[in-house]
């Protein structure tokens, strides 16, 4: 079957723009979660969310940054006004909960210039 | 406040000998851990799990040692590959929290 799909796979934005990039789950995923890794750094957790519960929003950064999950499948992670310093790989994955293992998609790739 | 830690930035092994990785922790409410792969330009991939409740897991030529006293969980390739070559994270949870990830260990198998 379909693995976790991202989109755009690289994204090249001018600083102050805002970007919104795209997770697709696999179906049936209860759990979405968006991690990003930035240049020779580990994953860093941004956002969960599980079922129909409040989104586990303390990776976060600032409020610059927001995700939404619409009818607990596709989600949206919005960045406004870029900074260069959110230049990273954004990674989304999704499982079937706790404690079943992540798949990850291919990331997108974003460059504030 | 890094509550998992991957203390090795990269190792490098021979091909056919062990590869061992190692992984540290700092909050003992966890109690499922994970170790994943990745390759350049792909996401991380699953490779093995073990519960708190066991302290060793052996999946082929993978198996992840648990040291609940110590805080430390391994993960042993033997023989290693050169496909094993890859960055590998280590991630660690408690209950339906959500997963924490080390830093990554690179590790490079040589011919």
């Amino acid at each position: 079957g379909a693995g976790v799909s991202q989109s755009p796979s690289n994204k090249v934005t001018e600083k102050g723009k805002d970007v919104e990039l795209r997770c697709d789950p696999i179906s049936g995923h209860t759990a979405l979660y968006w991690y990003r890794q930035s240049l020779g750094q580990g994953l860093e957790f941004l956002i969960y969310f599980q079922g129909n519960s409040a989104p586990d929003k303390s990776g976060l950064p600032s409020d610059r940054f927001s995700a939404e999950r619409t009818g607990g499948s596709v989600s949206t992670l919005t960045i406004q006004r870029t900074q260069q310093e959110d230049s990273a790989v954004y990674l989304c994955a999704s499982s079937l909960g706790p404690p079943a293992p992540l798949h990850f998609g291919n990331g997108t790739r974003l460059t504030v210039t | 406040d890094q509550q998992v830690k991957q203390n090795s930035p990269s190792l490098s092994v021979q091909e056919g000998r062990i590869s061992i990785l190692n992984c540290d922790y700092t909050n003992s409410m966890f109690d499922y851990f994970l170790w994943y792969k990745k390759y350049p330009a792909e996401g991380p991939t699953f490779l093995i799990s073990i519960s708190s409740i066991k302290d060793k897991n052996e999946d082929g030529r993978f198996t992840v040692f648990l040291n609940k006293s110590a805080k430390h969980l391994s993960l042993h390739i033997v023989p290693s590959q050169p496909g094993d070559s890859a960055v590998y994270f280590c991630a660690a949870s408690s209950g339906a929290q959500k997963l924490v990830f080390g830093q990554g260990t690179r590790l490079t198998i040589n011919p």
